[in-house]
């Protein structure tokens, strides 16, 4: 059972317009949001996150979008930058559950 | 801060063996979590460590899979008799709880091929 879905392998963006990367999620446990940004032949490093007592987070370029009621969260980009082109991996935890769930991944790619 | 990281960076191994991978963790974390990744999907949680406890095991973690962190610092993941769908990327990632929301800081990885 996938708790963590999304559901767009990959994104095509021109540079200086807006990335928006979605995920959804189904287990209604989960509190705590991340994403996390990948490079080939690296770990997965971390981008942003949002605890759900919040719908916004902000940070820099980057901002996360939480909407508990449909349990759905979204990653913003803007103005988006070639240095952006990774894979975009949304994670979730929740209360009691020690471990992050991971969706399978959002090829981003940014075009000049 | 030097980072979590991961020997070998890649393992090439023949059906059958055994082979054993390391990490060691950002030093002040004591957690300390294995994870899988195969292509097209997303990591995939196996096991965690707080300090040298072994607090929880995945079901995907076969009995030919067992991992230790025997002081708390560095851990192994070993895999026997490896079979060709354990190729896989394997990470490692620390953290330090503080309350209830964590965030793991991941490792390079070992890829593992198993031919």
């Amino acid at each position: 059972d996938q708790q963590v879905k999304q559901n767009s392998p990959s994104l095509s963006v021109q540079e200086g317009r807006i990335s928006i990367l979605n995920c959804d999620y189904t287990n209604s446990m989960f509190d705590y949001f991340l994403w996390y940004k990948k490079y080939p032949a690296e770990g997965p490093t971390f981008l942003i996150s949002i605890s759900s007592i919040k719908d916004k987070n902000e940070d820099g370029r980057f901002t996360v979008f939480l909407n508990k009621s449909a349990k759905h969260l979204s990653l913003h980009i803007v103005p988006s930058q070639p240095g952006d082109s990774a894979v975009y991996f949304c994670a979730a935890s929740g209360q009691g559950a020690q471990k992050l769930v991971f969706g399978q991944g959002t090829r981003l790619t940014i075009n000049p | 801060d030097t980072g979590v990281s991961q020997n070998p960076r890649h393992k090439i191994t023949k059906r059958g063996q055994n082979v054993t991978f390391r990490c060691d963790p950002i030093s002040e974390h004591n957690r300390l979590y294995w994870y899988r990744q195969t292509l097209g999907q997303g990591p995939e949680f196996l096991t965690y460590f707080q300090n040298e406890a072994q607090l929880e095991k995945s079901r995907l973690l076969s009995d030919r899979f067992s991992a230790e962190r025997p002081k708390g610092s560095f851990s192994t993941l070993e895999i026997q008799r490896t079979e060709q769908g354990d190729s896989a990327m394997y990470l490692c990632a620390s953290s330090f709880l503080r309350g209830t929301n964590e965030k793991l800081f991941f490792g390079s990885g070992t890829q593992l091929s198993v031919l």
